[in-house]
């Protein structure tokens, strides 16, 4: 019940292209789902992050959407570009839970 | 803002040595801070979690006297690898909680261990 899914496992990308991150999780008592970007030798950074009272959140080229009925929450990133390349976290957590969730992680590689 | 910074960025030792590697919030209190070992191609995989003051608490698995974690300030926690084998060669990247609950993670650059 701990687990967050995520899937595709790597993603192939051409430049300009759309990419799409999809996660699932079981846990009702999360309410704070955030992504995180790595790439080589580097820790992860925060990339977006949403809570479940809204369906949608949107920051430059990148888009979270939620959907809290189903326990899915999906990562966009509209105009792909080679510098995207990295590999995306997606995590979950609850409110006093403190101890983070993380997803398999998806390595996203666009192509040029 | 929310800056940590983890250092070595990198380090190799002997075999049978230990090896520090320091967690540090430069910007903000981090009550509780927590530190992961990622493998190749791997997801995070969280050991143990640091909170200022008190004993760390350890994931199942985890020998505790193998990794040593002092968190002795508001802003810095230490992970000490005694003993150090080349199995234990790894990336270890902490994290430091933001000061409200349940806000994100800020993570170190984390530290590539090499034991030879």
């Amino acid at each position: 019940q701990q687990q967050v899914k995520q899937s595709p496992q790597s993603l192939i990308v051409q430049k300009g292209g759309i990419s799409i991150i999809n996660c699932a999780y079981e846990n009702t008592a999360f309410d704070y789902f955030p992504w995180y970007q790595q790439f080589p030798g580097k820790g992860p950074a925060l990339l977006i992050a949403i809570r479940p009272d809204v369906s949608e959140k949107k920051e430059g080229r990148f888009t979270i959407s939620f959907n809290k009925s189903a326990k899915q929450f999906s990562l966009h990133i509209m105009d792909s570009q080679p510098g995207d390349s990295a590999t995306y976290f997606c995590a979950a957590s609850a409110t006093g839970g403190f101890k983070t969730i993380f997803g398999a992680g998806t390595r996203l590689f666009v192509k040029a | 803002g929310a800056v940590v910074s983890q250092h070595p960025s990198r380090v190799i030792c002997k075999s049978g040595t230990s090896v520090k590697i320091e967690c540090r919030s430069l910007d903000f209190q981090a009550t509780t801070m927590f530190w992961y070992r990622q493998f190749p191609k791997q997801s995070l995989m969280l050991m143990a979690t640091s909170n200022e003051g008190s004993k760390a608490t350890y994931e199942q698995g985890v020998e505790k006297d193998k990794f040593l974690i002092n968190h002795a300030s508001l802003t810095l926690s230490t992970l000490t690898v005694t003993s150090a084998h080349p199995e234990d060669s790894s990336f270890y990247i902490c994290s430091a909680l933001g000061e409200l609950d349940n806000s994100p993670l800020h993570f170190g650059n984390g530290t590539r261990l090499t034991v030879t």
